[in-house]
């Protein structure tokens, strides 16, 4: 199994509707939790954090993160053609040290 | 502006060779890393260091080399030892025990000719 996993896609979502991302993970002990996004060609940037069970809100986007189901998820309301691109789920687990791995990614393409 | 700048954007090793790219860091950051991307994957961690003069391998480490010798600069070299190095290479640097937080350099394309 692997340590996070996502649906690579791509995923279509019309323009103006919400789209959903998610992740599992499977390292229990995981405290810290990370969504970054990367444009086709261009580097990742973080743009939403979470650690505790619950929302997280900030602006159009929101993630959600259940411990028990080791499931973490990014919504994205009102989508835009600008947020086109590949999501990056992060998740911080001990292996010895401390490490960040990522998930595959999932390409979400949003259509005017 | 503070930021992380890698370079070259592009590069192409010949087989046998070994070839170096650069990672500067003006973020005063304390953690460093390096990972690989290839087509339609996430990041894989290479090498990362969390101190001047000290690193550590990561889940890929066979075929590179690296090293800290000042707290800005993070060079990684792929030797010839690194059988398939076609990829996507991302420096990315974090404050200490923040390390979820990273920022990211614009990356380097390597290719083999």
């Amino acid at each position: 199994q692997k340590e996070v996993e996502q649906n690579s896609g791509p995923l279509s979502v019309p323009e103006g509707a919400i789209a959903s991302l998610n992740c599992t993970y499977s390292d229990r002990g995981s405290q810290s939790f990370f969504w970054y996004r990367q444009y086709s060609g261009k580097s990742p940037e973080l743009i939403m954090s979470i650690y505790s069970n619950g929302d997280k809100e900030d602006g159009r986007f929101t993630a959600q993160l259940n411990k028990a189901s080791q499931y973490v998820s990014l919504l994205i309301r009102d989508s835009q053609p600008s947020d086109s691109a590949t999501y990056l789920c992060a998740v911080s687990i001990i292996q010895g040290a401390q490490k960040l791995v990522f998930g595959q990614g999932t390409r979400l393409t949003i259509n005017p | 502006d503070g930021g992380i700048t890698q370079s070259p954007k592009y590069l192409f090793r010949k087989e046998g060779q070994n070839v170096t790219l650069s990672c500067e860091q003006n973020l005063n950051h304390d953690a460093m890393y390096w990972y690989r991307q290839d087509p339609g994957q996430g990041l894989r961690l290479i090498y990362y260091s969390q101190i001047v003069n000290d690193f550590q391998k990561g889940d890929i480490a066979e075929g590179y080399s690296v090293s800290r010798e000042k707290k800005e600069s993070f060079p990684l070299t792929v030797t010839s030892a690194q059988k398939n190095p076609t990829a996507f290479y991302l420096c990315a640097s974090s404050i200490e025990g923040r390390l979820g937080i990273q920022y990211f350099g614009a990356g380097t394309r390597l290719s083999v000719l």
